[in-house]
């Protein structure tokens, strides 16, 4: 079964809204938890490394004051998408590892659109 | 800093064709671990392999093949006798050896068309 829940799956949204997304872990406490971004036809983009109870590390040129992140529990991850637009329409995918040397799951992703 | 390159970006064949689809990375560090993931239409990422960099054994499971050669840097992944149900994005992906949650760097992936 999934390891990673990730909700919505599809999200519409109007432009200068905000958009969260959550991601659980769902039999095993996950401190970290990585949020990447996929255009079409293209890869995975690491965005940020969140960690339970402290704040977010963002990858170079990912605007964190955009891309809100909070990590308040270790079975839950929230991205939230302020003042969507157009350009941030692409699919949103949360990862976790259980440990040391283990692969990296991933959540079902998020189709977010911006009209 | 870490690198994956994956140089072929589409391939398509015919069902029981034999496919390879390519990874080379770069990496500083002498201990690291390669994956394969497997993206769907649907978007969510299928977990295919792991291999540490101390293991150097080819491995097969199924009609899967992956042939790690650490002297080239590559980490090639075989499809034997492809299905159509095969047909999807593949993506290489490398991390560093310590650390609990080391994120993963992902090749470009390579989209695999297999036509019945």
């Amino acid at each position: 079964g999934a390891v990673v829940s990730q909700h919505p799956s599809r999200v519409i949204c109007k432009s200068g809204t905000s958009v969260k997304i959550e991601c659980r872990s769902l039999d095993f406490q996950a401190t970290t938890m990585f949020w990447y971004r996929q255009f079409p036809k293209q890869s995975l983009m690491l965005m940020a490394t969140s960690n339970e109870g402290s704040k977010a590390t963002y990858e170079q040129g990912v605007e964190k004051d955009k891309f809100l992140i909070n990590h308040a529990s270790l079975t839950l991850s929230t991205l939230t998408v302020t003042s969507a637009h157009p350009e941030d329409s692409s699919f949103y995918i949360c990862s976790t590892r259980k440990g040391e040397g283990t692969e990296a799951f991933f959540g079902q992703g998020t189709r977010l659109t911006v009209v | 800093a870490q690198k994956v390159t994956q140089a072929q970006t589409e391939i398509s064949v015919v069902e029981k064709e034999d496919v390879t689809l390519d990874c080379v990375y770069e990496t500083r560090d002498t201990t690291y671990y390669l994956f394969w993931y497997k993206q769907p239409p649907s978007g969510e990422l299928v977990f295919l392999i792991r291999r540490n960099s101390f293991d150097e054994q080819n491995e097969i499971s199924g009609r899967y093949s992956w042939n790690f050669q650490k002297s080239t840097s590559s980490f090639n992944f075989t499809i034997t006798a492809s299905q159509v149900v095969d047909s999807a994005v593949y993506f290489c992906a490398l991390s560093r050896y310590t650390g609990a949650n080391s994120k993963l760097t992902f090749g470009k992936g390579i989209t695999l068309s297999v036509r019945p």
